[in-house]
């Protein structure tokens, strides 16, 4: 097990609406990674937060947001659902920006947009 | 841009050798390796770095070639366990720290 935990785990929910997920990066690490995974294809950069900071972005519309708290553990905020957002949403933590540095990956949540 | 897997699939023996490939257009700084179960969250292989320096998996060994920014992954002696789908995340050199990943290849070994 890597230390990085997201929750929920599973969430239903319908066009137009909004969800919050979260998660708690592994002991030590200060930065998240978000990705989004939609069925067959491999995970697709979101967005990335260093101490709080956003530090670079996919190409992903504005209703995809986040936030990175004190203790390093990170939301990811979608507004406006849309069918195509639904995916496995994996966020994944690191120790810094240095380059080469391992990104442990939490085990997920699965959003199912109706 | 997305690095290229080839192949898309591979069916395996138990036993059998197997070679995962991963390309790019950019010029890379790093290549990671991770292995995916259905279901299940990708897991850490192995950080090859430009210069060479590999850091992970003990069993599992892989190449960076910088000058053409091309990865192999090298799965010898298959075993059950190593089926799954396997990703290759590139890092730029002008990135933070950011991955790319592939479309990934589905490893399935049989008895």
């Amino acid at each position: 097990e890597t230390g990085v935990t997201q929750s929920p785990t599973h969430l239903i929910k319908t066009r137009g609406q909004q969800v919050t997920l979260r998660c708690s990066s592994q002991s030590g690490h200060n930065t998240v990674s978000w990705y989004q995974q939609a069925l067959g294809q491999g995970p697709q950069f979101i967005f990335q937060y260093y101490r709080e900071e956003e530090n670079g972005r996919g190409n992903f519309p504005p209703r995809f947001s986040g936030l990175q708290f004190p203790n390093y553990s990170s939301e990811l905020n979608v507004n406006a659902l849309e069918l195509d957002d639904s995916a496995l949403y994996l966020c994944a933590s690191s120790h810094g920006l240095a380059g080469g540095e391992t990104q442990y990956f939490g085990p997920g949540t699965r959003l199912l947009v109706l | 841009q997305q690095p290229v897997q080839s192949p898309q699939a591979v069916i395996l023996r138990e036993g059998e050798d197997a070679v995962i490939n991963c390309s790019s257009s950019k010029a890379l700084y790093s290549v990671h390796w991770y292995r995916q179960k259905h279901g299940e969250a990708p897991v850490f292989l192995m950080i090859l770095l430009k210069g060479g320096e590999q850091k992970g998996h003990e069993k599992i060994s892989a190449s960076f070639n910088e000058k053409k920014q091309q990865s192999s992954l090298y799965l010898t002696a298959s075993q059950l366990s190593y089926s799954g789908t396997y990703f290759c995340g590139t890092e730029p050199i002008s990135g933070y720290s950011t991955l790319t990943f592939g479309k990934g290849t589905m490893l399935l070994v049989s008895p």
